[in-house]
């Protein structure tokens, strides 16, 4: 069976500092994936997608970035954190089929402070 | 472009049903979905629905999909206290990710 893995699950961090959270899934092979971001009482937004080992979209333009050095290994960095990047991230997967529903399979996600 | 909107929040009594209504604007969606957000948790998908269905029904779950007016709408039937948590509408187009709404969440008074 496939498992979505997300660490660290909070992290507290001030305002400048680097940022690194890992998403790793088991059990798949060749899978899309997401990372979305949940700002206290709003919804997700999708941060980046990757369709494969160095394919990376981004769909907002921020001070983020994401990099897949694995086939099932997504990592989500920032060089100084802002106030404003502070919310909860979720790592998602999905396998891509013609014609059926896609379900996207979500991680525990990562509260990150930043203060 | 893709919008998708939800009421904030919705407060029902243990027993009674609950129906969760989203807009969307995107009339090229091939799949609408609802997920599911307990808290601290992340996402479970509890159903969706093809676009070229009206309805579709599984157990407590009821889903209307209105194309001409872009309203999706899941109904619990007899909703518990484990009801309670934040529901996501969400559609797929043309891209392989999904546009989620803000959520609403539901609360169920015992």
């Amino acid at each position: 069976s496939q498992t979505i893995h997300q660490w660290p699950a909070t992290l507290v961090q001030p305002v400048g500092s680097p940022l690194s959270l890992e998403c790793t899934v088991e059990g798949t092979s060749n899978p899309n994936l997401y990372w979305y971001r949940q700002a206290a009482g709003r919804g997700l937004q999708l941060l980046f997608y990757s369709v494969g080992i160095g394919q990376i979209s981004s769909e907002v333009p921020q001070n983020l970035s994401a990099s897949r050095p694995q086939d099932r290994q997504f990592i989500l960095s920032s060089k100084k954190l802002l106030l404003s990047d502070s919310g909860f991230y979720l790592c998602a997967w999905s396998q891509e089929r013609e014609g059926t529903y896609n379900e996207q399979f979500f991680g525990p996600g990562t509260r990150l402070t930043v203060l | 472009g893709e919008d998708v909107e939800q009421s904030l929040f919705l407060s029902v009594r243990e027993g009674d049903s609950s129906v969760i209504n989203c807009t969307y604007t995107d009339s090229s969606s091939t799949y609408l979905y609802w997920y599911k957000q307990e808290p601290g948790a992340g996402l479970q998908l509890l159903t969706y629905i093809f676009s070229n269905m009206d309805m579709k029904q599984d157990q407590r779950l009821t889903v209307l999909l209105n194309k001409k007016d872009k309203h999706l709408s899941l109904r619990i039937a007899d909703t518990q206290t484990g009801d309670s948590a934040i529901y996501f509408c969400a559609e797929r187009t043309g891209r392989r990710a999904l546009t989620f709404g803000s959520g609403t969440r539901l609360q169920v008074q015992p």
